[in-house]
C-alpha cells in the first residue's frame, strides 16, 4: 500500500464551486504539507504542518485554506475555485528527525482542472 | 527573481549519453542540496542530497556542487531510456527549523534508446 495517498486522483470542476483535496499518510510523519506544480513553474509551496496544532502559509496560499484533521490527515481547500487553480496539486510528509536535509515523501498527485 | 534557477528544457538524449542538469541559486545559506525525480504521473522522490560543496557518486550519478558560484550539476552516465523523467533540483539551508524546501522548475529529460 501506498505510504502517501490522495484523494481524488482527478477532478473537473466548475468556476465557484468548493473543492476539498484529501491526503492520508501511514509514514507516522508529523510533517506534512501541499504543492501546486504548474508547467514551467515547478512545484510551489501552498500551506505546510508541522504538527496538529501548527499550520504555516507557504509561497502562495491566497485562495487555498486547510485542515490538519490528525497526524495522518490534512486537507486542501479551495472555497471558490477559479480556473488559475488548474494545476496538479501534491501532498507531501517529512520526518524533523530523519536528517537535516528533510527528505520529503509526495504523494501520487491529484489533478485539479477549473472551468 | 526565484531562489532556485532551473532549465526546464526539454532534453533529449540517445542512450548511452552523458547528461548534465544543472541549477543555480541566490540564498548563500543554502547547504543541503537535493535532487528528485520524477516520472510521468507520479509524485517527486529523491534520488540524491549532498551536504555542502563537493561531489557525490552512486551508481551512474554524481551529484556536484559549486558553493562558490553558486551552482550544482547532476550528471548522469552511461544513460538509459527508464531515466526519462523530469528532474528537480532542491534545496535548504542549515539553520531553518522550519525544514522548508526550495525547488527549482524541473528539468524534463527524455532518453531514446
Amino acid at each position: 500500500d501506498a505510504d502517501v495517498t490522495q484523494t481524488p486522483r482527478n477532478r473537473i470542476t466548475k468556476t465557484g464551486k468548493r473543492i476539498m483535496l484529501e491526503c492520508s499518510q501511514t509514514k507516522g510523519h508529523d510533517r506534512m504539507y501541499w504543492y501546486r506544480q504548474d508547467p514551467g513553474l515547478g512545484l510551489r509551496l501552498i500551506y505546510y504542518s508541522f504538527d496538529v496544532k501548527d499550520i504555516n502559509k507557504g509561497e502562495i496560499s491566497d485562495g487555498y485554506s486547510v485542515s490538519r484533521q490528525a497526524q495522518a490527515k490534512f486537507s486542501l481547500s479551495l472555497e471558490s475555485a477559479i480556473p488559475n487553480q488548474t494545476a496538479l496539486y501534491f501532498c507531501a510528509t517529512s520526518d524533523p528527525l530523519a536528517g537535516g536535509y528533510n527528505e520529503q515523501f509526495f504523494g501520487p498527485g491529484t489533478r485539479l482542472t477549473v472551468l | 527573481q526565484k531562489e532556485v534557477e532551473q532549465d526546464p528544457g526539454p532534453l533529449s538524449v540517445p542512450e548511452g549519453a552523458i547528461v548534465s542538469l544543472n541549477c543555480t541559486y541566490s540564498n548563500s545559506a543554502f547547504q543541503y542540496f537535493m535532487w528528485y525525480r520524477q516520472y510521468s504521473r507520479k509524485g517527486p522522490e529523491l534520488l540524491m542530497y549532498t551536504y555542502s560543496s563537493g561531489n557525490k557518486e552512486d551508481g551512474r550519478f554524481t551529484a556536484q556542487v559549486d558553493k562558490s558560484s553558486k551552482y550544482i550539476s547532476l550528471f548522469i552516465r552511461d544513460s538509459q531510456p527508464s531515466d526519462s523523467a523530469t528532474y528537480l533540483c532542491a534545496m535548504k539551508d542549515r539553520g531553518s527549523t522550519l525544514g522548508r524546501l526550495y525547488f527549482g522548475r524541473g528539468t524534463q529529460l527524455t532518453v531514446w534508446p
